[in-house]
């Protein structure tokens, strides 16, 4: 166990729909990291917050969005969902910028 | 732009021999190289990484990976395979722990049988 957590562990929507996944992260862990898991992609860096303000993105769609909150949780939001939307999305988080990171154990997202 | 190439989508070894799994990065500054191995249903978890220093890195479990600049690679070994070794293994790149995001390679499964 990491200490990362993910909620909810499994979601199933249909095309056209948001859904909202959070991320808490590791006691004292400052910083927090988005991945998308797929398996024509593989393993993509998303967006990276540190205490509240993002610090770093990467292949993010414009449909997608995402926030750390003053308790330092995140929610990544993903709208207009298509059918490749569907992945597994993994948090992580770190002390601070440059520390190990620890992962969750991901939200299997599948779009029909 | 930094890339990972993970050489082989499986690999496959019995128990007791030895595993290499290879990678290769392209990184236009000196890497920060990382292995991670993720089980069925689970998160990543580091198993070992290079920043500075020694080029052989040792991690968990008796993995450990040399980084050789000269052939680019960062390749995993570990001498006798066991059972429990079965899982995704991805090799990551960071050009710079100051922002630290992740260039994923896209993984190799490791088989171990009896």
């Amino acid at each position: 166990d990491s200490g990362v957590t993910q909620t909810p562990k499994h979601l199933i929507t249909a095309t056209g729909q948001r859904v909202t996944l959070r991320c808490s992260p590791r006691s004292g862990d400052l910083s927090v990291y988005w991945y998308q898991q797929s398996l024509d992609q593989g393993l993509q860096f998303l967006i990276q917050y540190y205490n509240g303000e993002e610090r770093a993105k990467g292949n993010i769609l414009e449909r997608f969005s995402a926030q750390q909150f003053p308790d330092l949780h995140s929610e990544l939001n993903l709208s207009s969902l298509e059918l490749g939307d569907s992945a597994l999305y993994f948090c992580a988080s770190s002390v601070t910028i440059g520390d190990e990171q620890y992962f969750g154990p991901g939200t299997r997202l599948t779009v029909t | 732009a930094q890339s990972v190439t993970q050489l082989g989508s499986h690999v496959s070894v019995s128990e007791g021999a030895l595993v290499l799994l290879r990678c290769n990065y392209s990184s236009s500054v000196p890497p920060y190289l990382f292995w991670y191995v993720q089980y069925p249903n689970q998160g990543l978890q580091l198993l070992l990484k290079y920043t500075t220093g020694a080029t052989l890195v040792k991690g968990i479990n008796g993995f450990e990976a040399e980084f050789k600049k000269s052939e680019t690679s960062f390749h995993l070994t570990k001498p006798s395979a066991h059972m429990s070794d079965a899982a995704e293994y991805f090799c990551a790149v960071s050009e710079s722990l100051r922002y630290s995001t992740l260039t994923f390679g896209k993984g190799t499964m490791l088989l171990v049988s009896p």
